[in-house]
């Protein structure tokens, strides 16, 4: 079955750039979905099919896809962007998440 | 507004049953796939099940399959989750979620603030 991976956590420090992976075999021929969960919350649509930011997402949020790995990148990073992040795709009829990555600012 | 409202979580036995309920407002309900995420304690995301905007198709994950039963009622705005022969690790908060449009493929860009199950002896 198909598998996602994600790095546990990524540091980056106030105000400059994170970058979350996504790994997949051949991620980039998939369509990949990105949300942020904060604690006690529930997730929240930060990136879909790769690329496109949902209303209400700054500018700040961006993606990419290709080969074997997908990249939510922040730039000029905010305490709060502080969460987890799941990537997923869909393969099969069946919606995949990756494990998570929590992104630590500091 | 436009939200999704879960209920019906509780605390029960293995082997017992439960039907989570998700109440829809604000936007055309019989136009959008819903699915139900669940989050175990502690962890990450988990997708259970995805039904089609009529109600006729559904898919299910292999570890609910043929234990869960999603439905809606487009009448209603209410989407439903039957769950028998409950375990422990279906112990989890469940989030009802709306597929971002009618593509198969989307992401999901409503969540609800979820329901919780306990499966426990």
């Amino acid at each position: 079955s198909y598998e996602l991976t994600q790095a546990l956590s990524v540091s980056v420090a106030l105000g400059q750039t994170a970058r979350i992976t996504c790994g997949g075999d051949n991620i980039g021929g998939k369509n990949v979905h990105w949300y942020q969960q904060k604690p006690g919350q529930a997730p929240v649509l930060v990136m879909y099919r790769d690329a496109n930011r949902p209303s209400g997402i700054p500018e700040r949020f961006s993606g990419s896809n290709s080969g074997n790995m997908a990249t939510l990148s922040i730039s000029r990073a905010q305490d709060g962007d502080e969460a987890d992040y799941y990537c997923q795709v869909w393969d099969s009829n069946t919606a995949l998440f990756g494990g998570g990555t929590r992104l630590t600012v500091l | 507004e436009v939200q999704l409202l879960e209920s019906g979580g509780d605390i029960l036995q293995p082997g017992e049953s439960l039907r989570l309920s998700c109440a829809a407002s604000g936007f055309t309900f019989s136009n959008f796939a819903l699915s139900w995420v669940r989050q175990a304690p502690g962890k990450g995301l988990e997708w259970v099940s995805r039904i089609s905007d009529n109600g006729v198709t559904s898919y299910y994950a292999d570890s609910v399959k043929g234990r869960f039963t999603i439905s809606r009622d487009n009448s209603k705005s209410t989407l439903h989750l039957q769950m028998n022969s409950l375990r422990v690790n279906d112990t989890a908060l469940y989030f009802c979620v709306k597929s971002r449009t009618a593509w198969f493929g989307d992401g999901f860009d409503l969540w609800g603030q979820g329901t919780m199950v306990i499966v426990s002896s």
